[in-house]
């Protein structure tokens, strides 16, 4: 079975300290995995992407995710947390072929202290 | 600016009514889609569309139905709103890839 899990629910992590976020899937093709961010009351912003090529990806806001096959994982980073940085974030796999489903995560909520 | 819209982005309305919730983009996109987000839970696709006068039903079972006469509207309409409908409805639209770009959603609480 298609599936993205995100095994922290909850998250707090102290203003400049390093982040790291856990996302795992399971999925029979070859996916796209990407990394989206939800503030309060918004959509969902699309951090990065992973379509091929090198396995470490870079995003905005400062972000980056690696793709391990081996581990089916791809997890997001970032070197040093900004208290705007507060949210919720989501892991989400999908097939090559445009007009699918993308496959989410259940989401992990960031929170930020100072 | 490319971007996505949806409209409204919150609607109390009472049980019976017919609303329709409208989503717009100016990405040029071909394919767009419904999901519904609920609290703690994953997204879950309810439509989509590859093109003007295609629609499918997503994963998720949903009472709601969508049209697509053009391009770059995407508008889901419920016939009779119930309470188990109210939840987040969020619109996207992705290009050749499948990276979807999403609009900032409509919170609807059926009373």
């Amino acid at each position: 079975a298609q599936s993205v899990t995100q095994p922290d629910i909850h998250i707090t992590v102290s203003e400049g300290a390093s982040l790291e976020l856990r996302c795992n899937y399971s999925y029979g093709a070859t996916p796209y995995l990407f990394w989206y961010v939800q503030s309060p009351g918004q959509g969902l912003q699309l951090l990065l992407k992973y379509f091929s090529g090198d396995t470490l990806v870079q995003g905005i806001k400062g972000f980056e995710a690696e793709f391990k096959r081996s581990q089916s994982s791809f997890n997001l980073r970032k070197p040093s947390v900004h208290w705007s940085d507060a949210a919720e974030y989501f892991c989400a796999v999908g097939a090559q072929q445009a007009g699918t489903a993308l496959i989410f995560g259940k989401g992990t909520t960031l929170s930020v202290s100072s | 600016e490319a971007d996505i819209y949806q409209t409204p982005r919150y609607l109390v309305i009472g049980t019976g009514k017919k609303i329709t919730l409208e989503c717009s983009q100016t990405m040029g996109h071909d394919k767009m889609y419904w999901y519904q987000q609920d609290p703690g839970m994953e997204l879950h696709l309810i439509h989509y569309s590859y093109g003007v006068n295609s629609t499918e039903k997503g994963d998720l079972s949903s009472e709601s139905t969508v049209s697509r006469i053009r391009t770059e509207h995407f508008p889901l309409t419920l016939e009779s709103a119930r309470p188990s409908h109210t939840s987040q409805y969020l619109c996207a639209s992705s290009g050749e890839r499948n990276e979807q770009y999403f609009g900032p959603g409509t919170r609807l609480t059926v009373t």
